[in-house]
């Protein structure tokens, strides 16, 4: 079945440091995916999407391309701040069917 | 984008009852959902809930402990049946609309058994 692999953690970087989150994915056919975002206490809620090869999604400086050759959605940020510490997940959804993967804990110090 | 009312926010239960959730979206959908996640966990997915027919469950999931009602487009319900301390979680309602668009979450249920 459809699965997605994403680099586990936990992350710790100062602030205004690079981030990459790896996320690497398998599934038949033509999937959406996203990242989601959990701040503590919260539901999760959604960061960005890419529903076909090669569309960027972005939002709050965040990025990630979808690869299809490398079956790959990763997360990246230029400079990061104290309030992006929080738990990032990446998600493909496929005939309405959703997976995740196991979540990274991203913790910023100022 | 869908608004999802999840009730209750928390509950501290008694083993051995049963706690019933409520997810109310104030759109109609056509999928909705029941997540649940363990504390530092991922998301595991317990059931789909199509309206007018039934819940399709992962592996390790059963209607018994685990029923489901989805009686119209913007509701349903998952009851967390005979309790025990290793059903503690988060239970997360999710929502999306066709195949293959982003899903929609609640806020989340924290239940602990005690």
């Amino acid at each position: 079945g459809d699965s997605v692999t994403q680099m586990e953690g936990p992350v710790t970087l100062s602030e205004e440091a690079f981030l990459t989150i790896n996320c690497t994915y398998t599934a038949t056919g033509y999937p959406s995916l996203f990242w989601y975002v959990q701040y503590p206490g919260e539901g999760l809620q959604l960061l960005l999407k890419a529903t076909k090869a090669d569309d960027k999604g972005s939002n709050k400086g965040f990025e990630a391309t979808y690869r299809k050759e490398t079956t790959s959605f990763h997360l990246e940020k230029g400079s990061v701040q104290v309030s992006d510490s929080a738990v990032y997940f990446c998600a493909l959804y496929n005939n309405n069917d959703m997976r995740f993967g196991a979540g990274t804990r991203l913790t910023v110090k100022p | 984008s869908a608004v999802i009312s999840q009730k209750p926010s928390r509950d501290i239960c008694q083993r051995g009852t049963s706690l019933t959730i409520q997810c109310q979206v104030d759109s109609q959908v056509t999928m909705m959902f029941w997540y649940r996640q363990q504390p530092g966990q991922s998301l595991t997915l317990i059931a789909t809930a199509n309206q007018g027919s039934e819940a399709t469950y992962e592996s390790g999931f059963v209607i018994d402990k685990f029923p489901i009602s989805r009686p119209n487009l913007t509701f349903s319900t998952l009851t967390v049946s005979n309790m025990s301390p290793e059903d503690s979680s988060i239970y997360l309602c999710s929502v999306a609309q066709t195949s293959n668009t982003e899903a929609f979450f609640g806020q989340g249920t924290r239940l602990t058994v005690v």
